[in-house]
C-alpha cells in the first residue's frame, strides 16, 4: 500500500540541476513530505522536508504542488557524490517512517 | 554531535552463533529505531524504542532476534542462533520524537554476514 510513486531510476549530468519527481495523491492534509537519499553502504541521510510551502536549505529546494499531489526535490547543482537512492515519504508523525523502493539517482560526469 | 553509533561496522559469522549488534543513539533523542535492508525486501523497520521502553516489535522477523535498550544511551539487537537469511545491513536511528515535523538520523550500519 504506498503512499509514494517514485521513477525507478534516473541519471543528470554534473553540474546541471537535478529534479527528482514524486507522485502523493492520495496525501492528506496534516501528512508531511519527506525527503531522504541514501549513498551506498550508509545509512539514509535527511535531506529536506514541507508540508504545503516549499522549502529550501544547503542540501536541496521541495517544491510541492499546490493540491499536494506531487512534489519535486531540485538538487540545483549535481556532483558526483549526489549519486543514490532517493527516498520520498508522507508521514502524519506517531507512525512507523516507512520506506519505499526509491528513485536510483546517477551523476553522469 | 557525533551521530548515531553502531558497532560492529561488519560482522562475518557462522550459522547457529549468536550475534549481538550495538547502538548508541544522539543523546537527548527519546526515540530508537533498529532497521534491516535486504536487497529483496528494502529497508524494514524491525523494532522501535520510546524512552527505553519498547512500543512496536511487530517488524521483528521471529523468537530468534531480541532488541533491549537498557538506558538512553544503549541499545542493542541480538540474534540467537543466527541464520544465512539474516545475512542483511542493520540500521540503527534515532530522533527526538515521532511528530511529523521530527527526523530520523541513521548510523553507517552494520554488515552481518552469516555463513
Amino acid at each position: 500500500d504506498a503512499k509514494t510513486t517514485q521513477p525507478p531510476s534516473m541519471d543528470c549530468a554534473e553540474g546541471r540541476a537535478a529534479n527528482l519527481p514524486c507522485n502523493h495523491s492520495t496525501i492528506s492534509g496534516n501528512e508531511y513530505v519527506y525527503w531522504y537519499r541514501q549513498i551506498h553502504s550508509q545509512g539514509p541521510q535527511y535531506i529536506i522536508h514541507g508540508l504545503k510551502n516549499n522549502e529550501t536549505n544547503e542540501m536541496a529546494s521541495l517544491i510541492i504542488t499546490e493540491d499536494r499531489k506531487s512534489s519535486t526535490l531540485i538538487l540545483p547543482h549535481a556532483t558526483l557524490r549526489d549519486t543514490a537512492v532517493y527516498y520520498c515519504i508522507v508521514y502524519f508523525g506517531n507512525e512507523k517512517l516507512t520506506f519505499g523502493t526509491g528513485t536510483r539517482l546517477t551523476i553522469i560526469p | 554531535d557525533a551521530g548515531v553509533i553502531q558497532s560492529p561496522r561488519h560482522e562475518v559469522t557462522e550459522m547457529g552463533q549468536e550475534v549481538t549488534l550495538r547502538c548508541k543513539p544522539i543523546s537527548g533523542h527519546d526515540y530508537l529505531f533498529w532497521y534491516r535492508q535486504t536487497m529483496m525486501r528494502g529497508l524494514e523497520l524491525l523494532i522501535y524504542f520510546n524512552n527505553n521502553v519498547p512500543i512496536d516489535d511487530s517488524g521483528m522477523p521471529e523468537d530468534r532476534f531480541s532488541a533491549k535498550m537498557p538506558n538512553a544511551s544503549f541499545s542493542t539487537l541480538k540474534i540467537q542462533p543466527s541464520e544465512p537469511r539474516d545475512s542483511a545491513v542493520y540500521f540503527c536511528a534515532s530522533s527526538r520524537g515521532l511528530e511529523g515535523n521530527e527526523k530520523l538520523f541513521f548510523g553507517s550500519g552494520t554488515q552481518l554476514s552469516v555463513l
